[in-house]
């Protein structure tokens, strides 16, 4: 089974801050690997796709990048609606492990 | 506009089998790349992904729980069920269904969930 691991589990920022998210998997996953965000009392919502494609609606704030096994989620400047938990997942035709997920907090 | 729904018991018993109904609007699992899926979210915890059904009947089970997992689809009735045989407390979590396409290979909308607690 292939393992995603994520770092840091939580990070604390001020509004306008870069935030960085990395993910790494325990084996060559190529680019085949997802970014979710999830606030609480609410389903997981759809950030990025293929590492590094935007999701249609997503602000241009995020992006993705990375190959085979180690990938970033960028937040370039944090909004106060982006304080939630991050995920990334392998894909779904990789049976789609997901990360432990990295808590976004307000410093 | 493509919508899901979870639907089941909200508790369940040690031992027993748990069954959960994904009834989906705005799309078809006989139109080529579609699949649904289930996740599931312990309190406080992670995501954890459970099982996939493609349009082409193709199944996809999470290696740690494959033997005790099922997942049908009704294409005319715009359903995935997914069963959970031998449930136990750690298995207490959010359960969601959500719509997936080859061409993204992720979760792109999902349902509400429904919580299951399993408890005596």
């Amino acid at each position: 089974d292939i393992q995603m691991t994520q770092s840091p589990s939580s990070v604390s920022a001020s509004v306008g801050d870069r935030v960085t998210i990395t993910c790494r998997a325990s084996q060559g996953i190529s680019s085949w690997l997802a970014w979710y965000q999830q606030k609480p009392g609410k389903a997981p919502k759809l950030l990025i796709y293929a590492a590094s494609s935007l999701q249609s609606g997503v602000p241009s704030r995020f992006s993705g990048s990375g190959s085979g096994t180690d990938f970033t989620l960028t937040i370039s400047s944090l909004q106060p609606e982006d304080f939630a938990t991050y995920y990334c997942q392998q894909a779904n035709s990789f049976l789609g492990a997901f990360g432990g997920g990295t808590k976004v907090e307000i410093k | 506009q493509i919508t899901l729904k979870e639907s089941g018991p909200t508790l369940v018993k040690p031992t027993q089998t748990l069954t959960l109904t994904c009834t989906f609007s705005g799309f078809s699992l006989s139109t080529s790349g579609v699949g649904v899926g289930w996740i599931r979210q312990p309190p406080g915890k992670a995501l954890e992904w459970l099982a996939l059904i493609y349009w082409d009947d193709d199944k996809r089970y999470s290696p740690s729980l494959k033997s005790r997992l099922t997942i049908t689809k009704d294409t005319s009735k715009n359903q995935v069920v997914l069963t959970m045989t031998n449930m136990d407390p750690v298995d207490t979590a959010t359960y969601y269904c959500a719509h997936s396409h080859i061409a993204v290979d992720a979760f792109d909308i999902w349902g509400q969930g429904t919580m299951v607690t399993v408890s005596s």
